[in-house]
Formats: C-alpha cells, sequence, structure tokens
C-alpha cells in the first residue's frame, strides 16, 4: 500500500530536549515537505527536499532542520524546541515532472508535538 | 505573493443540504488547484484536483469543484451534505513546478441533524 508515515504520532516535550520527528514514503518520490498546522493558518511550509541531499527552506523554517539522506526518509529534527513549535506536523510526499500527477502530494497521517 | 483564501472559517448546514465552500487563489500563472478534507484527528485526503481541461472537476465522496479564472476562484460544492462530511477542508494552490502547496485557512464545516 503506497503511504507515508510518521513517528511518532503524538509526543509531549520540554523546552531544549531535542527531538526528532521521522518520516517514510514507499512511492518512490523525490520530493518531500514537512508542514504546520496551526488554528486559522491552514499548513505552512517548513522545509522540502526534491532529491537526495536537496533540501531547501520553506516559509516557516526557523527553529528546525531537515536531512534527505535516502530517499523515502526526510526526518525533522528540532535541536532546541521551544513552546511556539507546539503544533501539528504533516509531512507529504509527491512525484515531479509527471503529466497529471505533478504537484499531487501524499499526507501522513500526522505528529501532535507538545512543548512544554 | 501567491495566496489562497478561504472567507468562510466556519459553515454549519443541515444535512440533506447543499453546500457550497469558497476559495480564492492569488497566482500569476496557471494554477494547480486541490482540495483536501480533515476529519477529526486525521490527516489530510485529497477530495479533488484541477490541473487543466475541463472547468468542472468531479472528486470523491460526491464533491465538486469549479474552477473560474475570471473569478480567481475554486469552489466546492456538494449537492446533498451527509453528516459524516463534518470536517474542515482546505483548498491548496500549486506553487508551480516546485511541489510546495499553498493553503488557504481552513473551513470548518458542521452537519446538523
Amino acid at each position: 500500500e503506497a503511504q507515508v508515515t510518521q513517528n511518532p504520532r503524538y509526543l509531549i516535550t520540554v523546552t531544549g530536549k531535542k527531538l526528532t520527528v521521522t518520516c517514510s514514503q514507499n512511492m518512490n518520490h523525490e520530493y518531500m515537505s514537512w508542514y504546520r498546522q496551526d488554528p486559522g493558518l491552514g499548513l505552512r511550509q517548513i522545509y522540502y527536499s526534491m532529491n537526495v541531499e536537496v533540501t531547501d527552506k520553506g516559509d516557516v523554517p526557523e527553529g528546525y532542520k531537515v536531512s534527505r539522506k535516502e530517499k523515502r526518509n526526510f526526518p525533522l529534527i528540532l535541536e532546541s524546541p521551544s513552546p511556539n513549535q507546539t503544533s501539528l506536523y504533516f509531512c507529504a510526499s509527491n512525484t515531479l515532472g509527471l503529466a497529471g500527477e505533478e504537484d499531487t502530494q501524499y499526507f501522513g497521517p500526522g505528529t501532535r508535538l507538545t512543548v512544554l | 505573493a501567491q495566496s489562497v483564501t478561504q472567507p468562510d472559517i466556519h459553515i454549519t448546514v443541515s444535512e440533506g443540504a447543499s453546500l457550497e465552500l469558497r476559495c480564492n487563489y492569488s497566482y500569476g500563472a496557471t494554477p494547480y488547484l486541490f482540495w483536501y478534507v480533515q476529519s477529526p484527528g486525521q490527516g489530510l485526503q485529497l477530495l479533488l484536483k484541477y490541473f487543466s481541461g475541463d472547468t468542472l472537476v468531479q472528486g470523491i465522496k460526491g464533491f465538486e469543484a469549479e474552477f473560474k479564472r475570471s473569478q480567481s476562484s475554486f469552489n466546492l460544492r456538494k449537492p446533498s451534505v451527509h453528516w459524516s462530511d463534518a470536517a474542515e477542508y482546505f483548498c491548496a494552490v500549486g506553487a508551480g513546478n516546485t511541489g510546495k502547496l499553498i493553503f488557504g485557512q481552513g473551513t470548518t464545516l458542521q452537519v446538523k441533524p
């Protein structure tokens, strides 16, 4: 089954304690992305990657890091989490360049993060 | 700048009534447009998408949307709402060949029995 998986689904942590949210896709997609969802703001892109070892900032990258060492995995790293990073996080993937399928993103189930 | 606006934050309709959720976008080129639905505690599910061609697109769960270039709109419609349609709905525009999606703020749909 084609899917995007995220772990953990729920996480409560304290300020300053480094954490990683993993994301994996089994569709051989080149493009992967992280979004955060906040009430009244919709989803905003944090970082994206267009292929292995190619990453770039989205609209709200401050306080986050990513890496893309393998095509299927795209972890989100919070080196020193702060309470304003309490949010619902989504990983997404899609393929590029295929007519009719370009830009259709497949989303993971979400990770609800609380930073105390 | 590219943007998506969903003017209605919250909509309540009676079960069996028709539904229209509004979406306006700002984008310089021909847009790729999407509607996603998020049920409580769930992830995002794609309802339908517009890339080109026929401006009236059909999606899953009986939803349809119409692309109107002159109005920069992509409104979502359903002729008869079911209680299970209660959810949050997001309109999004694809920002070209980058894979990035720009989302609207979302519209929460409540269905009255």
